[in-house]
């Protein structure tokens, strides 16, 4: 079956970095777009970036553009985050989610979350 | 940016009543490219509905969804115990975005 486990997350102080992973298994890796969404706790969901299947083509959300880095792995099956000078709205649990192919935009697959929590 | 307003806020009702939640788009938004998502406490979201009415997989046929161009609706009938939880919908034109959430919970 279908699964995304995702690792990384950490307390960490303002202008520090984190570099979250996810694996995937259950489905062939490298045919799926992927995306990272976080969710602040108590709060709604917000999409931070995605990457095509060969992870050439990436976009990012404007909050974090600039700062976070996405990238996948596909001979790891493996997604990552790498982020950089974080601050303090960037706390949130991050999920990794597997984009549905064909005419559609869905997130059709959810990994557990990972927590960030950026304080000094 | 197209901005989705979900309504009610909150909807409280009783196991075995139907639930309409409603999603808006302030613009006019691809049929494809809306879905729904159910959320419960502790848990990451999960898929229910894409393409507007399209169930995926192993959700059950009590959960339906419906509308087009800015007005969208997810109808869950005979509601379970289960399906207390925060709904989202969600499109995608040129970046996937989420309405606010529609909390469903037991009067």
């Amino acid at each position: 079956q279908v699964q995304l486990v995702e690792s990384g997350g950490n307390l960490v102080k303002p202008g520090g970095s984190l570099r979250l992973s996810c694996a995937a298994s259950g489905f062939s890796f490298s045919d799926y777009y992927m995306i990272w969404i976080r969710q602040a706790p108590g709060r709604g969901l917000e999409w931070v970036s995605y990457l095509n299947t060969g992870g050439t083509m990436k976009y990012y959300a404007d909050s974090v553009k600039g700062r976070f880095t996405i990238s996948r792995d596909n001979a790891k099956n493996s997604l990552f985050l790498q982020m950089n000078s974080l601050r303090a709205e960037d706390s949130a649990f991050y999920y990794c989610a597997r984009v549905s192919r064909g005419n559609s935009f869905a997130f059709e697959y959810w990994g557990q979350g990972t927590q960030v929590t950026v304080s000094s | 940016e197209i901005v989705l307003t979900q309504s009610p806020g909150t909807l409280s009702l009783s196991p075995g009543e139907r639930a309409t939640l409603s999603c808006r788009a302030s613009q006019t938004v691809s049929s494809s490219y809306l879905a729904w998502y159910q959320q419960k406490r502790g848990q990451a979201p999960r898929l229910l509905i894409q393409g507007t009415s399209i169930r995926a997989t192993g959700i059950p046929d009590r959960f339906s969804g419906s509308g087009s161009g800015t007005d969208f609706t997810l109808t869950i009938t005979r509601l379970e115990p289960e399906d207390f939880a925060v709904y989202f919908c969600q499109q995608y034109t040129s970046s996937p975005i989420f309405g606010q959430g529609t909390k469903l919970e037991i009067k």
